[in-house]
């Protein structure tokens, strides 16, 4: 079974701060790795995602996040914040060859002006 | 890029009655559909895999009666709430997946707006 774990369920940061928001998941098989974002009763909207490959790798918005197998991680990162960043985020993972997704409890990212 | 419309974006409805939402792919097909619910300041749970033209899947503990799905077409699926209740208030949240082979994890999720249900 997967399982997604963020550390953290709220994280602040000052404008121009970098952002670190921590993921850390458990999977019997390679994972394909998520980070969605939600902004206030929205839905989800994808920022970036592993599948193969390149370990790092870019997102939308100037996030970018590492797959390193051997700390089962997929840290998010940003070097500076702007306060459009402020909203929910999730960590998810998918299973190779299959749709689902679990996701992490969420981290929500408050920006301090 | 994939865009996925969820109606209603909100709806106030009183216990006993059934509420219908639902969520369209706009311009691409989409065989399976993902229906989750999400409570206040937590994740989202999946409730179910809709499935074009079959029975939906539901996962473990999801009432199958209380939340019925149909999707009657490649761009549409419906979740239905039976006689709700105020318990069933949540925000509901449909994804399509699109951008690979079918079936396939490389496809990207594209999710509706949610629906925020409150039952009175």
């Amino acid at each position: 079974a997967q399982s997604v774990t963020q550390l953290g369920s709220h994280v602040s940061v000052s404008e121009g701060a970098l952002v670190l928001l921590r993921c850390n998941y458990s999977s019997s098989v390679p994972p394909y790795l998520f980070w969605y974002v939600q902004y206030p009763n929205q839905g989800l909207q994808l920022l970036l995602k592993y599948t193969t490959g390149a370990t790092l790798v870019k997102g939308i918005n100037g996030f970018e996040a590492e797959f390193k197998k051997s700390e089962t991680s997929f840290h998010l990162t940003k070097p500076s914040a702007h306060m459009s960043d402020a909203a929910e985020y999730f960590c998810a993972v998918s299973d190779f060859g299959n749709e689902k997704l679990t996701f992490g409890t969420g981290t929500r990212l408050t920006i301090i002006p | 890029g994939a865009v996925v419309s969820q109606h209603p974006s909100r709806v106030i409805c009183k216990s006993g009655t059934s509420v219908k939402i639902e969520c369209r792919s706009l311009d691409f097909q989409a065989t399976t559909m993902f229906w989750y619910r999400q409570f206040p300041k937590q994740s989202l749970m999946l409730m179910a895999t809709s499935n074009e033209g079959s029975k939906a899947t539901y996962e473990q503990g999801v009432e199958k009666d209380k939340f019925l799905i149909n999707h009657a077409s490649l761009t549409l699926s419906t979740l239905t709430v039976t006689s709700a209740h105020p318990e069933d208030s949540s925000f509901y949240i449909c994804s399509a997946p699109h951008g690979g082979l079918a079936g396939g994890a490389k496809n990207i999720q594209y999710f509706g707006a949610g629906t925020r249900l409150s039952v009175l």
